[in-house]
């Protein structure tokens, strides 16, 4: 099942500069759009949402871009800080129903 | 800040046992949700539950296993009889609403199934 893509399997950052984490989908019924972070032995907790009425959401240092045309969306992380290093996870799904289907993750490590 | 408990945080059982996994969702939570993830694979959608029944399952959601809300505040997976590749991370979680309403997960439970 590819329908959620995440192409990168890791990020490398220096603190302070900008985390830009990419997502692809596939299916065009989807219409809410989720990231999630994940630290290991915990639950993927969730960061930030867009639903598909907008393109750009922000709350604080993460802003979520939708990109309707291209069905990518972005997360991006500014400043970057060393706790953020976590496996991020992009989700999507139908409002119909809201049985999200996820990403592969991102490994994203951010130096200090 | 409220959040959604799990127990066991870890279950070692037999290949053709029976396993219950226990979750308290956020108390004013009202659709629940099971979602597992094997070792190196994504994370996969079980079944969500609203009002007392199955709103949604997927294929991986066959006849072994089951869900309960045996009181106002347990929502429980229970596999019939367990076999090796159910082996995984089972993480529960609850959202206010159907639309436009993030899902806030559990911990997890690891299942190791022998």
């Amino acid at each position: 099942d590819q329908q959620v893509k995440q192409n990168s399997p890791s990020l490398s950052v220096q603190e302070g500069r900008i985390s830009i984490l990419n997502c692809d989908y596939t299916n065009s019924m989807f219409d809410y759009f989720l990231w999630y972070k994940k630290y290991p032995a915990e639950g993927p907790t969730f960061l930030i949402s867009i639903s598909s009425i907008k393109d750009k959401n922000e709350d604080g240092r993460f802003t979520v871009f939708l990109n309707k045309s291209a069905k990518h969306l972005s997360l991006h992380i500014v400043p970057s800080q060393p706790g953020d290093s976590a496996v991020y996870f992009c989700a999507a799904c139908n409002n119909a129903g809201n049985m999200l289907t996820f990403g592969g993750g991102t490994r994203l490590m951010v130096k200090p | 800040e409220p959040e959604v408990t799990q127990t066991p945080s870890h279950q070692v059982t037999q290949m053709g046992q029976e396993v219950i996994l226990r979750c308290v969702p956020i108390s004013n939570h009202l659709y629940f949700y099971w979602y597992r993830q094997i070792l190196g694979q994504k994370v996969e959608f079980l079944v969500s539950f609203y009002n007392n029944e199955i709103s949604e399952k997927s294929e991986i959601f066959d006849d072994q296993f089951s869900v309960e809300r045996p009181d106002g505040s347990n929502f429980t997976l229970k596999i019939r009889s367990t076999k090796l590749e159910d082996s995984a991370m089972y993480f529960c979680a609850s959202s206010a609403r159907q639309v436009d309403s993030p899902l806030h997960f559990g911990n997890g439970t690891r299942l190791t199934v022998t």
